[in-house]
């Protein structure tokens, strides 16, 4: 069964540094999404992504963040400088199509430990 | 704005008993609600939804729009059942996912 890839699966990485995740949706997805979750709190939506353009975004989600999809198979996360509290797990997450009863497919997560 | 509120953090059964898993959302318009699991060191994966109303590893859950609510259950608790379940609800659209803070559950032999 197709799933949905995030590298690395751990980041550790120094306060006020540039962090990239990546994910890798399934392959004839074509909404996908970010997620976190602070350690010990609930799963956060950070962004959805359709058709090359930010769908919808959090609050979160501020200026320090972005989203892309270099070719057609990357989805990257970027934080261009990080702060201790944006250490989390980040989940990646692709559905077929958007709208209701659409289920969204999980990566492992990314855990990012800032320093 | 949409809410899904899980009240309870930790359930521990034994194994054979009955399990329910509590979740209560609040949302405006017409809910899609899901039922997400996380195995130990795993990912988050679909257990079910209730468009579907199908059952999934012997669990169920029902909508309740009069009580607003979409509790999971399951008769006879396994101890594989053991992990983090999470309820989420969708806000249309583009279909984001808000999700519930999780309950453990943990089936002892």
């Amino acid at each position: 069964e197709p799933e949905v890839t995030q590298t690395p699966s751990h980041q550790v990485t120094q306060m006020g540094q540039e962090v990239i995740l990546r994910c890798v949706p399934i392959s004839n997805h074509l909404y996908f999404y970010w997620y976190r979750q602070i350690l010990g709190q609930k799963v956060e939506f950070l962004v959805s992504f359709y058709n090359n353009e930010i769908s919808e975004k959090s609050e979160i989600f501020d200026d320090q963040f972005s989203v892309e999809r270099p070719d057609g198979s990357n989805f990257t996360l970027k934080i261009r400088s990080t702060k201790l509290e944006d250490s989390a797990m980040y989940f990646c997450a692709s559905s077929p199509a958007g709208g209701m009863s659409q289920p969204q497919h999980f990566g492992d997560g990314t855990r990012l430990s800032i320093l | 704005a949409q809410r899904v509120t899980q009240p309870e953090k930790l359930l521990s059964v034994f194994k054979g008993a009955p399990v329910e898993l509590k979740c209560n959302y609040s949302y405006s318009g017409s809910p899609e609600l899901f039922w997400y699991v996380q195995y130990s060191r795993q990912r988050l994966q679909l257990l079910l939804r209730h468009i579907s109303r199908e059952s999934i590893k012997g669990f169920t859950a029902d909508l309740n729009k009069g009580e607003t609510s979409f509790h999971l259950k399951k008769p006879f608790a396994q101890e594989e059942d053991s992990a983090m379940y999470y309820c989420a609800t969708s806000s249309g659209g583009y279909n984001k996912l808000i999700f519930g803070a999780g309950t453990r559950l943990a089936v002892h032999p």
